[in-house]
């Protein structure tokens, strides 16, 4: 069975910084490109940060470019998102996610980490 | 960037009866396009991927059509479950990009 559960997620005041972790299991976690995306409360779900199976490619949305930065371990099964300079807007509830064959066709999410940006 | 607008935003249905929601994008997507399926709490469910095929373990009462702009998801006769928030999502080009939803509710 797939599982991907992420965590550090939190309160964090304007300005400040996190970094989310997803740890991934139940498939070859080196062979599967991995995504971040996130949702806002009564929003859609937001596409944030990809990652190829090697860490080769890396894509940001220009909401998260220059100041989060996507990585993984592949010998942990582990993807992680760095977030720097974190405001209000980037409150939302941020879940990794993966593809079953069908590149960017999210079939495997994570319960998903609650980041708050507030003072 | 791909602009994707998901109608209505609330659609009331009666259970048994069915519904069809629809989503158009900025601009072709072929039929690189998905819908997903959310309940509170919940992260979201793929329903369908490459526009009309049905993701494993999906029931047959959900269908999907389309290709280029215009995409539509059908649900036959809903059932209790089906009562949620459906999104559609582009996967032709980056950013990838999400509708902003369509409610279904129990009239």
């Amino acid at each position: 069975e797939v599982q991907l559960v992420e965590s550090g997620g939190g309160l964090v005041q304007p300005g400040g910084s996190l970094r989310l972790s997803c740890v991934a299991s139940g498939f070859t976690f080196s062979d599967s490109a991995m995504t971040w995306l996130r949702q806002a409360p009564g929003k859609g779900p937001e596409w944030v940060s990809f990652i190829s199976a090697s860490s080769g490619t890396t894509f940001y949305a220009e909401s998260a470019k220059g100041r989060f930065t996507i990585s993984r371990d592949n010998s942990k099964n582990s993807l992680y998102l760095q977030m720097n300079s974190l405001r209000a807007e980037d409150t939302a509830i941020y879940y990794c996610a993966t593809p079953r064959d069908v590149p960017n066709v999210f079939d495997y999410w994570g319960q998903g980490t609650l980041v708050a940006v507030s003072s | 960037e791909v602009v994707v607008t998901q109608s209505p935003v609330t659609l009331s249905v009666s259970p048994g009866e069915g519904a069809t929601l629809f989503c158009r994008a900025s601009q072709s997507v072929s039929s690189n396009f998905a819908w997903y399926q959310q309940k509170p709490g919940r992260a979201p469910r793929l329903l369908i991927y490459g526009a009309s095929t049905g993701a494993p373990g999906v029931p047959a009462r959900f269908s999907g059509s389309g290709s280029g702009t215009e995409f539509t998801l059908t649900i036959s006769s809903l059932q209790s479950e089906d009562f949620a928030i459906y999104y559609c999502q582009q996967y032709n080009s980056w950013p990838l990009t999400f509708g902003g939803g369509t409610k279904v509710e129990i009239k």
